[in-house]
């Protein structure tokens, strides 16, 4: 069964504690893996794509990793407006349709 | 930057009522889609929809569910007899194309309270 599993659940750290997320998955064929960004009450804001392993990408103080099992999230020096959720989703070959499948999110907390 | 539109930002009904929830893709995209979240849960997948028709539903896109794109713009998702279980936060998203390097777009969602 295809699954996407994120962890931790939530995470609090101090403004400039570093940190990273991580994101693991078991799709039959990995298309893409996405990250997102969602605000209390909003839709998910997109933040990185990647599509295979080894692959890198970088926003700010975002980092996004990729290996045939995992993606992190690293969250370099973060500040109190990197609070919210980040979710993790996988397109996956057996759609056709670009279905996504989410993760759960962890939901972070920077405090100044 | 382009926005996927989605009205109305809240809607509450009562149990059995039929509702539509209403959204504007962004305009040259061609795969349109739908997915909710109950409170405190992962979002998932409803709804795919391309070339005038559903292209893929999941088991939760029973009977009572429909989509339409009515007139080249709008893209709805219609409920006919809502049920307490369908409250939820609704999101549209919109793609370009098919292949990887398309991303997706989301709205900032529908809030349907059912009670």
């Amino acid at each position: 069964e295809d699954q996407v599993t994120q962890s931790p659940e939530a995470l609090r750290l101090q403004e400039g504690e570093s940190s990273s997320l991580n994101c693991s998955y078991t799709v039959s064929g990995l298309r893409g893996l996405f990250w997102y960004r969602q605000d209390p009450g909003k839709g998910p804001e997109f933040l990185f794509t990647l599509y295979s392993a080894g692959e890198e990408k970088e926003k700010e103080r975002l980092k996004a990793t990729l290996t045939k099992k995992e993606s992190f999230l690293h969250i370099t020096a973060p500040k109190p407006e990197d609070s919210a959720t980040y979710l993790c989703a996988v397109h996956h070959r057996s759609s056709n349709t670009g279905k996504l499948i989410f993760g759960q999110g962890t939901t972070l907390q920077v405090k100044p | 930057e382009p926005e996927v539109t989605q009205t109305p930002s809240h809607q509450v009904t009562q149990m059995g009522q039929e509702v539509i929830l209403r959204c504007v893709p962004i305009s040259n995209h061609l795969y349109f889609y739908w997915y909710r979240q109950i409170l405190g849960q992962k979002v998932e997948f409803l709804v795919s929809f391309y070339n005038n028709e559903i292209s893929e539903k999941s088991e939760i896109f029973d009977d009572q569910f429909s989509v339409e794109r009515p007139d080249g713009s709008n893209f709805t998702l219609k409920i006919r007899s809502t049920k307490l279980e369908d409250s939820a936060m609704y999101f549209c998203a919109s793609r370009g194309g098919q292949g990887a390097i398309y991303g997706y777009t989301f709205g900032s969602g529908t809030r349907l309270t059912v009670v």
